[in-house]
């Protein structure tokens, strides 16, 4: 069975400043998907960043990008020059290859302040 | 294109009660999925439909149910409610082949259930 793992909670960056947030997952299949959501007050869970564990290059989204470190499963997410706009929980999740379902974390909130 | 359409946003229902919750994916996906989303447990998999059939489901009871309609809409439904089933619900929409890595997945905004 699939498992992931945020170990941080909440955290907190300044405005223009860059943070990084962890997450390991736990799986016996060769090939899944890794994903970063979003979660804003307004509930919609927005996807941030997606990588499929063949590639070892790592995704880049604008400000956003991972580091993917599959023989450790590590899938942490940067953002760089961080906006008040991007306060909100942030969810890892994983997905099988053949699977039909998302696996989450328990979520790591983040505020930027000014 | 629209989005993914939930309804309704609120709802209060008294223990014991039933409710159905339903679910307009995006235009042309065939796949929708459940999640509860609670403080304590965080967000778990109720189930999968695609193409009215459902094709996995998580760990709830079986008070939990859902079906799919030919137009891909879905619902889900609860039957004798419990305290502990407040929560968030929320659904994704996909075309549900092909690479997830290209078809991703398109949540609405949930269902806030309270029990009292």
């Amino acid at each position: 069975a699939q498992t992931v793992t945020q170990s941080q909670p909440e955290m907190s960056v300044q405005e223009a400043e860059t943070v990084t947030l962890s997450c390991t997952y736990d799986t016996s299949e060769n090939n899944y998907y890794l994903f970063w959501y979003k979660q804003p007050p307004s509930r919609q869970m927005i996807l941030v960043i997606r990588q499929e564990a063949y590639k070892q290059q790592n995704a880049t989204e604008n400000r956003f990008s991972v580091n993917f470190q599959k023989a450790a499963k590590s899938f942490s997410l940067k953002i760089s020059d961080s906006q008040l706009g991007d306060t909100a929980m942030y969810f890892c999740a994983s997905l099988e290859e053949y699977g039909n379902k998302l696996v989450f974390g328990a979520g790591t909130i983040l505020r930027v302040k000014s | 294109k629209a989005g993914v359409t939930q309804t309704p946003r609120y709802l209060i229902k008294t223990r014991g009660q039933q409710v159905t919750l339903s679910c307009s994916p995006i235009s042309g996906h065939r796949s929708v999925s459940w999640y509860q989303q609670t403080p304590g447990q965080g967000l778990q998999f109720l189930f999968e439909y695609f193409s009215e059939t459902q094709r996995n489901k998580g760990n709830f009871p079986g008070r939990f149910s859902g079906r799919q309609f030919s137009n891909s809409r879905s619902e889900m439904n609860v039957s004798t409610l419990e305290l502990g089933d407040s929560a968030l619900y929320l659904c994704a929409s996909s075309s549900g082949q092909g690479s997830p890595l290209n078809y991703g997945y398109t949540f609405g905004s949930g269902t806030r259930l309270t029990v009292v």
